[in-house]
């Protein structure tokens, strides 16, 4: 399994553009990369998913460099309810999938 | 449409007392997992089901938990002999199960169960 390395936590002011940055050196070809959100007291939500090059949904970007050995989640302008742990997943199929410990993303008014 | 249910939301219990956790997956997502997330913790990976097999138990901390799934639906987790250690979120998710790419195969999780174990 791949392992990933985030940063533990990371501070924003509003309006501001976020790159949350996930390193997973031992990627395999079969490999997608998926980031979770997660506000306390609740289980983690899909955000977005990409294999290769720039992803793009109503929530985030997503950019995968070629060699796919790292990927950053971009959260254009950010507000106070984006405040929430963010984690970074490598996954190839229905096994075991593990979770980091994820970057606790703290929004500043 | 119903997402993933747990219940009971909140549990608190005796040391040594067993506890089951019940998690209802989506309708029709064949494949569920169980995770245990402690307080500022992430998610630790317990246990994996598809279908109402296991092909995955490695999670399991000890042999105080056991997992079963019936009629490829719902699940339920259960802790013999509670100690204090074992008090955390219990988090259920499920997928679908049936894309060709698993890769692909986004996880929806339930609210979870917090267990306080005195």
């Amino acid at each position: 399994l791949a392992k990933t390395t985030q940063p533990i936590s990371m501070d924003s002011y509003e309006g501001q553009e976020v790159n949350i940055t996930c390193s997973h050196n031992n990627i395999a070809t079969n490999d997608y990369i998926t980031w979770y959100q997660q506000f306390p007291s609740q289980g983690p939500r899909f955000i977005i998913q990409g294999y290769k090059t720039k992803v793009t949904n109503e929530v985030a970007s997503l950019f995968i460099p070629a060699d796919r050995k790292s990927s950053t989640l971009s959260l254009p302008r950010v507000s106070l309810s984006d405040t929430a742990v963010y984690y970074c997943l490598v996954s190839g199929g229905y096994q075991k999938v593990t979770f980091g410990i994820g970057t606790k993303l703290q929004v500043i008014p | 449409g119903a997402g993933v249910s747990q219940s009971p939301s909140n549990k608190v219990t005796e040391k040594g007392k067993d506890v089951e956790l019940r998690c209802d997956p989506i309708s029709g997502h064949t494949a569920l997992y169980w995770y245990r997330q402690s307080l500022g913790q992430g998610l630790e990976f317990l246990i994996y089901f598809q279908g109402n097999s296991a092909p995955d138990k490695s999670g399991l901390p000890s042999d105080r938990f056991s997992a079963e799934r019936t009629g490829g639906s719902v699940s339920t987790l259960t802790i013999q002999r509670t100690q204090q250690e074992d008090s955390a979120v219990y988090l259920c998710a499920s997928r679908t199960g049936t894309s060709g790419n698993g890769a692909t195969d986004t996880q929806y999780f339930g609210p979870g169960t917090r267990l306080t174990v005195l």
